[in-house]
């Protein structure tokens, strides 16, 4: 499996403010993903971090509000922007790594809360 | 899209006790994991089962794909166990894209 860190862990936002959450694998991966967890519910996909082209996002995400970045092949970051209480998640990044099939391993996630 | 679908939602058990969730699955499947959330929030991948029955120590899982199920058994249970555990589906073709069901919530009481 892969390493995967994922800063901050935890923070407390103001409404109106953007935050950037980075995520670091410690091992070249093609495919990473960002989730979201909203309190008491289950993983939701929110886009697929493509490695030099702009990411993929699912259906009721979009870029203006979550932006995201893949500069290389170890590295990328999802930012919320224009935050609200609604935000306050766990937001997860995900890779895919090749063992018996393809597994997802996802990083310890970072909890957002917005006041 | 996939539904998947689990069951029990909520279960509540005294230490020792064993147990088995249940993930029902709307479309075939090449790719099925199951999860332990602790309470941290950290996900743990417990297996990688798209078919057939593996088993770590206390924990085992069969999926039988043809009827598109999976079930997750935990035996002589522990506080430790305590956690959301949830069924992941997809596609190898869409490599590590997956669906998530709504997880069961597992309280073990000592």
């Amino acid at each position: 499996s892969a390493v995967i860190s994922q800063k901050p862990s935890r923070d407390i936002c103001q409404r109106g403010t953007s935050l950037t959450i980075q995520c670091q694998v410690d091992s070249q991966v093609t495919m990473m993903f960002w989730y979201r967890q909203q309190p008491g519910q289950s993983l939701t996909l929110i886009a697929t971090a493509n490695q030099g082209s702009e990411a993929t996002y699912e259906s009721g995400f979009v870029i203006d509000k979550f932006p995201i970045s893949r500069p290389n092949l170890t590295f990328s970051t999802l930012t919320v922007s224009n935050m609200s209480p609604e935000d306050s998640s766990i937001y997860l990044c995900s890779v895919a790594l090749y063992r018996e099939g393809t597994e997802a391993f996802f990083g310890q996630g970072t909890r957002l809360t917005v006041v | 899209g996939i539904q998947v679908e689990q069951s029990p939602p909520d279960l509540i058990l005294q230490e020792g006790a064993n147990s088995t969730l249940r993930c029902n699955f709307s479309d075939s499947v090449n790719n099925l994991q199951w999860f332990h959330q602790n309470p941290w929030g950290q996900l743990i991948n417990l297996f990688y089962i798209p078919s057939g029955t593996k088993q770590n120590g206390r924990l085992s899982a069969t999926t039988v794909a043809t009827e598109r199920y999976s079930l997750l058994y935990i035996s002589s249970s522990q506080t430790t166990d305590s956690g959301v555990y949830f069924c992941a589906v997809g596609f190898n073709t869409n490599a590590g894209k997956s669906t998530f069901g709504d997880g069961t919530t597992l309280t073990v009481k000592p």
